[in-house]
């Protein structure tokens, strides 16, 4: 998608390790997210930034936390992954608010994560 | 609660016909309503956003409606094309929160 990144597209990894997956954007954008997808849920919210180290989190951050040290650049980590955070991993960027009209909001291709 | 809840699941039809997809939500006090698409492996793209005050919203041959009265909404798809076959997501969000509530999706498969 144009103007926004994430990587990397798909990773296995063992229950038990450290796993960062990475949100990059040229679009300059104030506000991102991160969501994760499963079958029978919508996407659901983990963490959101809204601006650089300016972190919050959204419904279901246990276990993941996230970095905002440059404007391009949110970093999402599963702090110890385990079999229930695999899931399709999708990074979003916002040039406003949700409140607001906002034809900003795009998301990233998703990464596919499997905790093994 | 907040909730969107989005019929059919999943929908069968053949190339050129029309067909129209439900959402309905629990959302309070309502902001505007999106429709998304995603096609297999990608992220959601945005079709249509409409506010309260909007009660249809065309983009291309995808047409929304908004009943605010009743809390419903719906994507007309007119002629549609084997490139439609994707998930259509209903997003809802609520006033005064930087939160969007997501409905699981209408998976549509069109076949020649």
């Amino acid at each position: 998608d144009a103007g926004i990144t994430q990587s990397p597209r798909h990773k296995v990894t063992e229950t038990g390790t450290p796993v960062t997956l990475r949100c990059h954007q040229t679009e300059n954008h104030r506000y991102m997210y991160w969501y994760r997808q499963d079958p029978g849920h919508g996407l659901r919210l983990i963490h959101y930034s809204y601006g650089v180290k300016d972190t919050d989190k959204g419904e279901v951050s246990d276990g993941y936390s996230v970095s905002r040290s440059k404007t391009e650049d949110f970093l999402l980590t599963l702090e110890s992954a385990t079999s229930s955070q695999t899931s399709v991993y999708f990074c979003a960027i916002s040039d406003s608010p949700t409140t607001v009209l906002d034809y900003g909001y795009t998301f990233g291709s998703g990464t596919r994560l499997t905790v093994v | 609660k907040n909730q969107v809840e989005q019929s059919p699941q999943s929908l069968i039809i053949l190339e050129g016909k029309n067909c129209t997809l439900q959402c309905n939500y629990t959302v309070s006090p309502f902001s505007n309503l999106r429709w998304y698409k995603q096609d297999t492996g990608r992220g959601p793209v945005s079709l249509t956003i409409m506010t309260f005050s909007e009660n249809t919203k065309s983009n291309g041959r995808y047409t929304a409606t908004l009943d605010a009265d009743t809390k419903q909404s719906s994507l007309h798809i007119t002629a549609s094309q084997l490139s439609d076959s994707a998930s259509y997501i209903c997003v809802v969000s609520a006033r005064n929160t930087d939160k969007l509530i997501f409905g699981t999706g209408t998976r549509l498969q069109v076949f020649p």
